[in-house]
């Protein structure tokens, strides 16, 4: 079965420093998807990535898929309070875009 | 544009009673989803649907569970009856071809 493991579990940055968090799957991806979830609230999605190699970016944040497509990074420029939550990654093994496995999560915490 | 939308967002019940969760996908998404969140398991399939059709319910803990797909535009989630075990959070997503899932705010479901 396929077997996702996110690092860090946590992370504390200060505002404006950059931080990357790792997702490394156990099986080739055919498709890695980052979402963001706060307490209470579901998971809103990030970006998703398919071509190993792929490299993509919103706002101040990137994401990139490595060219074997076992492992993601997930990278935010300059934090700030907005970019506290829980970052989740979910792996899609079998080429459907729905059975999705998912990381435990990375909670990530921005100090002013 | 509206999202997914779940009900109830709380429910307290006592063990033995049936909960129903309830759900209304995005209009225009063909495939459903049901998902499980706790501290322990981290977010877990229970079951899909494709255009109203159960795809894979290998996720679906027991018998006591049950989830139908009446019509393109309601999804339910059926415990019956309930343990405490099955406290967590309930989490409906939808999807359209070739894009990502999208998720509800959840259901936290307390069994006393």
């Amino acid at each position: 079965s396929q077997e996702l493991e996110q690092s860090p579990q946590s992370l504390i940055v200060q505002e404006g420093k950059n931080l990357t968090i790792n997702c490394t799957s156990s099986k080739t991806l055919y498709g890695l998807y980052w979402y963001k979830q706060k307490y209470g609230e579901g998971l809103i999605f990030l970006m998703m990535l398919q071509k190993g190699g792929e490299e993509k970016s919103h706002e101040k944040i990137t994401a990139k898929l490595d060219e074997k497509k076992q492992q993601s990074s997930l990278h935010i420029t300059a934090s700030q309070p907005s970019h506290a939550g829980i970052y989740l990654c979910g792996a899609d093994s079998a080429g459907t875009a729905s059975k999705l496995t998912f990381g435990t999560g990375t909670r990530l915490q921005v100090t002013l | 544009d509206a999202g997914v939308i779940q009900s109830p967002r709380h429910e307290v019940t006592e063990m033995g009673q049936e909960v129903t969760l309830r759900c209304k996908p995005i209009s225009g998404h063909n495939s459903l989803f049901w998902y499980r969140q706790t501290m322990m398991r981290g977010l877990e399939l229970l079951i899909y649907f494709n255009n109203n059709v159960p795809i894979d319910d290998s996720g679906m803990p027991e018998d006591r569970f049950s989830a139908k797909m009446p019509n393109a535009s309601f999804s339910t989630l059926k415990i019956q009856p309930s343990e405490p075990r099955d406290s967590a959070v309930y989490f409906c997503a939808s999807r359209g071809d070739a894009q990502p899932q999208h998720f509800g705010d959840g259901t936290r479901l307390s069994i006393l």
